[in-house]
């Protein structure tokens, strides 16, 4: 199984909207809603953020937001604010029944 | 509150077993399927495997063979095995309630390191 893509960096200033995608195909992506989010600062464990394409666990902001359409999903962070510096996976569920996590990517707040 | 704490040596050497527990509290083992989850120095988040609550597994592909997952219930814990570790398999391995097909909470994670 492959790696879902994702792009290695993104940025925006404070206040601006910037949206990372994760690319996968038919057997991952494209086959389930169990797409799902984190955040992960330097040196701690991985954050859920986002889970079935497009729900947020309680406490997370609603400055943060998914979708998805055919084999791509994406996560939105809205009003961009300097804690939000971090890097982002995506992972999904898949037709083999295992889940398969994103590249990563690094988002800078300018 | 859900919580987990993995725990094993830091060091293995190269074609032994790395063997790892992650200790649940606030929940039981039986209710939900839990995952492990590792990340090498410096790159991204690789998926080992999944137990299920009742023991059913589900295994990376290119590690299957070398990786076995188990849970045990009397002690509300699950372990990680991995035979015949390489340099390749230095990292920090975590363990992680499988949710609504999303991995929360995690464990602070252990790091491993494969060297003689």
């Amino acid at each position: 199984q492959s790696a879902l893509t994702q792009p290695p960096s993104v940025s925006g200033s404070p206040g601006q909207s910037v949206t990372i995608s994760c690319t996968g195909a038919s057997s991952d992506v494209g086959s389930y809603n169990h797409v799902s989010w984190y955040q992960q600062s330097p040196g701690t464990a991985p954050k859920l953020i986002i889970y079935e394409v497009s729900s947020r666990p309680s406490g997370v902001p609603d400055r943060f937001s998914g979708s998805k359409s055919g084999n791509t999903a994406s996560l939105t962070i809205s009003g961009l604010q300097a804690e939000d510096e971090a890097h982002y996976y995506c992972t999904s569920f898949t037709t083999s029944t295992t889940y398969v996590f994103g590249t990563g990517t690094k988002v800078t707040v300018l | 509150q859900v919580q987990l704490q993995e725990t094993g040596p830091g060091l293995v050497k190269p074609s032994e077993t790395l063997s790892l527990t992650c200790t649940v509290s606030g929940t039981s083992v039986s209710n939900y399927h839990w995952a492990w989850i590792r990340q090498p120095p410096g790159k991204g988040l690789d998926w080992i495997g999944l137990v299920y609550g009742r023991g059913k597994t589900s295994y990376k592909p290119s590690l299957k063979g070398r990786v076995t997952i188990s849970v045990d219930t009397s002690k509300n814990q699950f372990s990680l095995n991995l035979r015949s570790v390489t340099a390749a398999d230095t990292a920090v391995y975590y363990c992680a309630r499988d949710w609504s097909w999303g991995f929360g909470p995690w464990g602070q994670g252990t790091l491993v390191a494969v060297s003689s």
